[in-house]
This record gives structure tokens, C-alpha cells and sequence, in this order.
């Protein structure tokens, strides 16, 4: 199947700072990729829909100034966590998939294997 | 608004037997169904989806689920379990193409050898 990486695997920061994470599609043409949030013994809760070219979509509730969303190329998306504080902590997945074909068809999303983010 | 319950957080089987993992949905349309596969430091993996036809779906690993429309259910089931499957589950749902899935809180699933 295809690859999704995501770097760094792991941050420690201060509070204050902001963390840039990446997401690249390693084999595939990721025209949309999404990005998770995934607190311990809970569920992934996507934070926002980003497509190539355009800006993202965020789900309600979710600071579209905190959580900085980039999809500038076809294989990187980048999610920037500004001025971070303790409750960012968590951990965040991306996924990326490629252009569905027909409106009926499923276009599979490959996960990314997670960063964790801890913010002092 | 979809959702999806997995009323079992941790589940311990012993290596060799057989498994079930449950699965409750609401969601307002016709369902894709999903069960992911979460190894530490590895990203989810897709075990197996249903989207239409036949109820009973095979997927990787030796895996199956089952569509109760009645039920809103997609359990999730292993005749044999080795100790390689020891992993946490995820059940989701989602439309079509690929969009904006709703996932359960996970399945821990531990072997005993």
C-alpha cells in the first residue's frame, strides 16, 4: 500500500512556541490529506480537511489561527501548532488520499504514523 | 450526525482463539464501513471496508466483518488469533469518497500466549 510518513515522530516544546509538523505522501499524489487529533484512550477527531492548492477546512471547534493547516505541494501538508500550550498535547495523525475517481468510489486514506506533541 | 461506539476498550484472548470485536454505528445514509488496525509507532492500517453487497467482508490478516443493517452493527472477527494481532482496533464511518471519517474510541486487544 502506500506510504505516509510523518516528521518528527516525537516534540517536546515550551509553552509559547509554535511546532510545525509534516505529513508526506511518499508514492502517491495526495490531492487531499487530513489531520487528526488523538487524545489518550479516545478516538481520532479530525481537526481539518485540507486539499492541494486551496485552504482547509476545519471541523467546528477547532482554531483555524491555532492549528495552521499547508498543503502547498501534492506529497507535503504541514500543520503548524501556534503559541502552543499544555492542553495542544496530544498526539496528531495525517492522512493523505488520492483524487477520488467516480462520486461512488472510495479512494482509500493512508495514515501516517503520528506525532506526538508535549508541550511544558 | 454519524457516530460510532465500541463498547469494549480492552479485550484479552488467549493466542489460538477466536475474537470478536464490536461495533455499533449511526449514520443518517447508507454506511462505508471501516475497521483500522493501530500498531505502536505505526500508522493505521485498513483491515477490511464495507460498502454494499454481500454483508459478510474479508479483509487482510485473516480478518472478517460482518453488516447487520438491523443492528447498526460491523463486528469485526477472527477465527484464530495470533500473537502478532495484538494491537488497539478502530471502527469508522464515513461517505463516500474517501471523506471525513468518524471513528470509535478503540479496541485494546492483548494475547496471551
Amino acid at each position: 500500500g502506500a506510504v505516509v510518513s510523518q516528521h518528527p515522530s516525537r516534540v517536546i516544546c515550551k509553552s509559547g512556541t509554535s511546532v510545525k509538523i509534516e505529513c508526506r505522501s511518499l508514492d502517491f499524489q495526495a490531492t487531499t490529506m487530513f489531520w487528526y487529533r488523538q487524545f489518550p484512550k479516545q478516538s481520532l477527531m479530525l481537526m481539518a480537511t485540507s486539499n492541494e492548492g486551496s485552504k482547509a477546512t476545519y471541523e467546528q471547534g477547532v482554531e483555524k489561527d491555532k492549528f495552521l493547516i499547508n498543503h502547498a505541494s501534492l506529497t507535503l501538508s504541514t500543520l503548524t501548532v501556534t503559541s502552543a500550550h499544555p492542553e495542544d498535547s496530544s498526539f496528531y495523525i495525517c492522512s493523505a488520499r488520492d483524487h477520488p475517481r467516480t462520486m461512488s468510489s472510495y479512494n482509500e486514506q493512508f495514515f501516517g504514523p503520528g506525532t506526538r506533541l508535549t508541550v511544558l | 450526525a454519524q457516530s460510532v461506539t465500541q463498547p469494549d476498550i480492552h479485550i484479552t484472548v488467549s493466542e489460538g482463539a477466536s475474537l470478536e470485536l464490536r461495533c455499533n454505528y449511526s449514520y443518517g445514509a447508507t454506511p462505508y464501513l471501516f475497521w483500522y488496525v493501530q500498531s505502536p509507532g505505526q500508522g493505521l492500517q485498513l483491515l477490511l471496508k464495507y460498502f454494499s453487497g454481500d454483508t459478510l467482508v474479508q479483509g487482510i490478516k485473516g480478518f472478517e466483518a460482518e453488516f447487520k443493517r438491523s443492528q447498526s452493527s460491523f463486528n469485526l472477527r477472527k477465527p484464530s488469533v495470533h500473537w502478532s494481532d495484538a494491537a488497539e482496533y478502530f471502527c469508522a464511518v464515513g461517505p463516500g469518497g474517501g471523506n471525513k471519517l468518524t471513528f470509535g474510541t478503540g479496541t485494546q486487544l492483548k494475547v496471551e500466549l
